[in-house]
């Protein structure tokens, strides 16, 4: 089964609002990441969070990791159309260095 | 960016076939790995290496080999592709070091008709 799980869902929203989406994962981790991937493109890491680790920021970007509810949310402030692109978190678990996958949200931003 | 690179960019093959895509990447990363990318599925592992000679399982491995004999090569086989196996599949590398990040190549698309 995969690790790291988004909520399935496709946002949109207008320039300047901000963008929150959210991972689960299901079994102990490392480290959780964010990814990036714009159309047809391969995916840009954005920030990683470490499991003893609960919030961090990057720019517009700010994560939070629950690791007692094993979730992550990523927040985009102020969005821009630049933004548009489809967001992944990813997963390491302890003792290996596979990186798990979700399934993605779609993040649309309307100029 | 990270030098990493996969060819083919594109790719149309006929059901029964053997495939190979390549992965190159110019880092001495140790870790090396190979995803599908399919609609509603996300990115899923098929097989990744953690150093030369050294490979493993992911979660959608069968009908799918790998070979790593250099550090800097990748090599991801369909034995005899099949239709099921049209996808983007994409090839990142990573450090040793746990709390790091992946680097990613452009995809290759492949279509088995």
């Amino acid at each position: 089964s995969q690790q790291g799980e988004e909520d399935p869902q496709a946002l949109s929203i207008q320039e300047g609002e901000n963008a929150t989406m959210n991972c689960s994962y299901k079994t102990s981790i490392n480290n959780l990441q964010w990814y990036r991937q714009n159309s047809g493109r391969g995916l840009v890491h954005l920030i990683l969070i470490r499991s003893n680790e609960r919030e961090k920021h990057s720019g517009r970007l700010r994560v939070t990791l629950d690791t007692s509810k094993k979730s992550s949310s990523l927040l985009i402030t102020a969005s821009r159309a630049a933004d548009t692109a489809s967001y992944f978190c990813a997963t390491v678990l302890y003792g290996n260095n596979r990186l798990a996958f979700g399934k993605g949200n779609q993040v649309v931003v309307i100029p | 960016d990270a030098g990493i690179t996969q060819s083919p960019r594109h790719k149309v093959t006929e059901t029964g076939t053997p495939v190979t895509l390549r992965c190159h990447q110019t880092e001495n990363h140790r870790y090396m790995y190979w995803y599908r990318q399919d609609p509603g599925h996300g990115l899923r592992l098929i097989h990744y290496s953690y150093g030369v000679k050294d490979t493993d399982k992911g979660e959608v491995s069968d009908g799918y080999s790998v070979s790593r004999s250099k550090t800097e090569d990748f090599l991801l086989t369909l034995e005899s592709a099949t239709s099921s196996q049209t996808s983007v599949y994409f090839c990142a590398i990573s450090e040793l070091r746990e709390n790091t990040e992946a680097f990613f190549g452009q995809g290759t698309r492949l279509t088995v008709v």
